[in-house]
């Protein structure tokens, strides 16, 4: 049973465009998330995260967005650049622990 | 900020050979380390949870016996992948903190490739 769900396999945008990728959640005792860019053969770096008091957090580019309702979660990024290209995970961690639930990648393509 | 170091960065072996991989915290010290693994296109998936002086914990399915995951010091755990079959090939990644505003640091992965 996937708990973070990431629905979308892969995106196209062109540059200067807006890229928003999407992330649901099921579990509501998760209360921080993150995204995460990965290149092939490397480990994921971290973007930007935000935890379940907010709904928004901005940092340059980079903007999450957190609906609590809806268990949903988005990441903006404006404006896209061709560097953006790359896979974005969303993970989710648990007031219980620090271990992260991961969802399975979004590939974000940004074409120049 | 935080560095996280993961040696080696790819390996081939050969089937029923033991390798061993290193993650070190280079400026921080490291309570707990994750250990990963990423199958192609695929999500990365918790494998074990280890804390430092103690046993790791391991997610349901995962050999603790196969993956043998040693957490002797504050900057140091080592997974060693024992009798490696071909299925075990993979991108294995590890991850340590508490540190920073994400609270955990990946290192850069391992590609082992079992023959």
């Amino acid at each position: 049973d996937q708990q973070v769900k990431q629905n979308s396999p892969s995106l196209s945008v062109q540059e200067g465009r807006i890229s928003i990728l999407n992330c649901d959640y099921t579990n509501s005792m998760f209360d921080y998330f993150l995204w995460y860019k990965k290149y092939p053969a490397e480990g994921p770096t971290f973007l930007i995260s935000i935890s379940s008091i907010k709904d928004k957090n901005e940092d340059g580019r980079f903007t999450v967005f957190l609906n609590k309702s809806a268990k949903h979660l988005s990441l903006h990024i404006v404006p896209s650049q061709p560097g953006d290209s790359a896979v974005y995970f969303c993970a989710a961690r648990g007031n219980a622990g620090n271990m992260l639930t991961f969802g399975g990648g979004t590939r974000l393509m940004v074409k120049p | 900020g935080a560095v996280v170091s993961q040696h080696p960065s790819w390996v081939i072996c050969k089937s029923g050979t033991s390798v061993k991989i290193e993650c070190r915290s280079l400026d921080f010290q490291a309570t707990t380390m994750f250990w990963y693994r990423q199958f192609p296109k695929q999500s990365l998936m918790l494998m074990a949870t280890s804390n430092e002086g103690s046993k790791a914990t391991y997610e349901q399915g995962v050999e603790k016996d196969k993956f043998l995951i040693n957490h002797a010091s504050l900057t140091l755990s080592t997974l060693t992948v024992t009798s490696a079959h071909p299925e075990d090939s993979s991108f294995y990644i590890c991850s340590a903190g508490p540190t920073g505003e994400s609270g955990y640091t990946f290192g850069s992965g391992t590609r082992l490739t079992v023959v």
